[in-house]
């Protein structure tokens, strides 16, 4: 079956800095890739997607980039904020079928 | 429009005890998820549900774990004997048919003691 790694946490980083999540897949086919985010005592919140390789899924200053070649799926922001604070989750799902998550990152911003 | 609801959002039982948990899906999506999220894990499928019927229940524990969605609306999740490995996030979320993204509730954290 399908199955994400993502780097293990936490991550801890000063505002304005520059950040990187790994996340790798293994999927048989052609995958939708989404990064999820969970603030503290919240339910998970869909931040962007990718459905094809090479596709860029963005939202709010984040990003990241289907690659099929290396079937990694990184999230990417350039200057990280206080309030970007959470869990991210990578996962993948194919048409209606509910994503399989990987095991979150923890992400930790100081001013 | 209105989130997924869930209640309650707390609750702690001993082990062996029962326990329910429900479910309000945004209004008109048929696809409905029970999801359990252990403690430093990502979200695992419990069940899915098309409306009022079944569509994958492969990683529900049905010695113990039990769900359904009668109306195609609301849904409950129940545990009967609760055991200590139960405690985590029991999270709901629901979608289109045709959707590849799904719509989370809050959870409800459940601890057995």
């Amino acid at each position: 079956g399908d199955s994400v790694t993502q780097m293990e946490g936490p991550v801890t980083l000063s505002e304005e800095a520059f950040l990187t999540i790994n996340c790798t897949y293994t999927a048989t086919g052609y995958p939708s890739l989404f990064w999820y985010v969970q603030y503290p005592g919240e339910g998970l919140q869909l931040l962007l997607k990718a459905t094809k390789a090479d596709d860029k899924g963005s939202n709010k200053g984040f990003e990241a980039t289907y690659r099929k070649e290396t079937t990694s799926f990184h999230l990417e922001k350039g200057s990280v904020q206080v309030s970007d604070s959470a869990v991210y989750f990578c996962a993948v799902g194919r048409g209606s079928y509910i994503p399989t998550f990987g095991r979150g990152t923890s992400l930790i911003v100081h001013p | 429009e209105a989130g997924v609801a869930q209640s309650p959002r707390y609750k702690i039982i001993e082990k062996r005890q029962s326990v329910a948990f429900w479910c309000n899906p945004i209004s008109g999506h048929a696809t409905l998820y029970w999801y359990q999220q252990i403690l430093g894990q990502g979200p695992k499928l419990l069940i899915q549900f098309q409306n009022n019927g079944v569509v994958d229940d492969s990683q529900l524990p049905k010695d113990r774990f039990s769900a359904e969605r009668l109306k195609g609306v609301d849904s409950t999740l129940k545990i009967q004997p609760a055991k200590l490995e139960d405690s985590a996030v029991y999270l709901c979320a629901s979608s289109l048919p045709t959707a590849s993204e799904n719509t989370f509730g809050s959870g409800t954290r459940l601890t057995v003691v």
